[in-house]
């Protein structure tokens, strides 16, 4: 179990569609994250919450929605999704923001939009 | 731009073989990080290197934090299959403000059995 949860693993949606993505942290921690890993970029961060308050969004499209109802739980809610939003969405948390706290990852939701 | 320049994008190496791999850029960063991530898995992070010069151990790996902070090595000593998977840098570079943690593009190796 690494910590920190998310569900579902894969999700095919269409673009017309609205689904949410689900993560929770079992770590205590009070700094959640969303990234984005697509093939051949870097990790792109898109949304942090620290202490339940969002904190950077990172010119991340309307289309991507998030939520942080309490600290150890973090949604995103999708909707009108583009097939170039396909890829792999992680979930990290960490005890505060900063550098001094390493990140702490979920094994991912693999997104296809079509 | 600051970017974290990793090399080689692709390794595929026999078993018993040793590699390096690297994490360059221009900027310089307080500290750096390297994670590994594993197939159909989130990345874990291995270590932090924080005092430019140092050089950090864990079993067969050996990390090393550039003397100007601007680059880091990773050296795998007699690679295993387990050994297997994305290997990432990442850090916030000085001039960041925010601590704005940016990612490397990763290696992808793959030790032959």
């Amino acid at each position: 179990e690494t910590g920190v949860t998310q569900t579902p693993r894969h999700l095919v949606m269409g673009m017309t569609n609205k689904k949410s993505l689900k993560c929770e942290q079992h770590l205590g921690h009070n700094a959640m994250y969303w990234y984005k890993q697509s093939a051949k970029k870097p990790l792109e961060l898109m949304f942090v919450y620290s202490l339940e308050e969002r904190v950077e969004n990172n010119s991340v499209p309307s289309r991507f929605s998030p939520e942080c109802p309490n600290s150890s739980h973090l949604f995103l809610h999708l909707h009108t999704l583009q097939p170039e939003d396909s890829a792999l969405y992680l979930c990290a948390s960490s005890q505060a923001r900063g550098l001094d706290s390493p990140l702490h990852f979920g094994n991912g939701t693999r997104l296809t939009v079509t | 731009t600051q970017l974290l320049e990793q090399s080689p994008q692709f390794l595929s190496i026999q078993e018993g073989e040793n590699l390096t791999v690297y994490c360059n850029s221009s900027s310089v960063f307080s500290s750096l990080q390297w994670y590994r991530q594993e197939p159909g898995e989130g990345p874990v992070l291995l270590v932090t290197v924080v005092t430019g010069g140092e050089v950090k151990k864990l079993k067969r790996l050996t990390f090393q934090f550039g003397d100007a902070r601007k680059d880091s090595s990773l050296h795998i000593t007699a690679a295993q299959p387990g050994d297997t998977g994305l290997y990432l840098c990442a850090g916030a570079p000085r001039m960041n403000r925010d601590d704005k943690i940016i990612f490397g593009k990763g290696t992808r190796l793959h030790i032959l059995p």
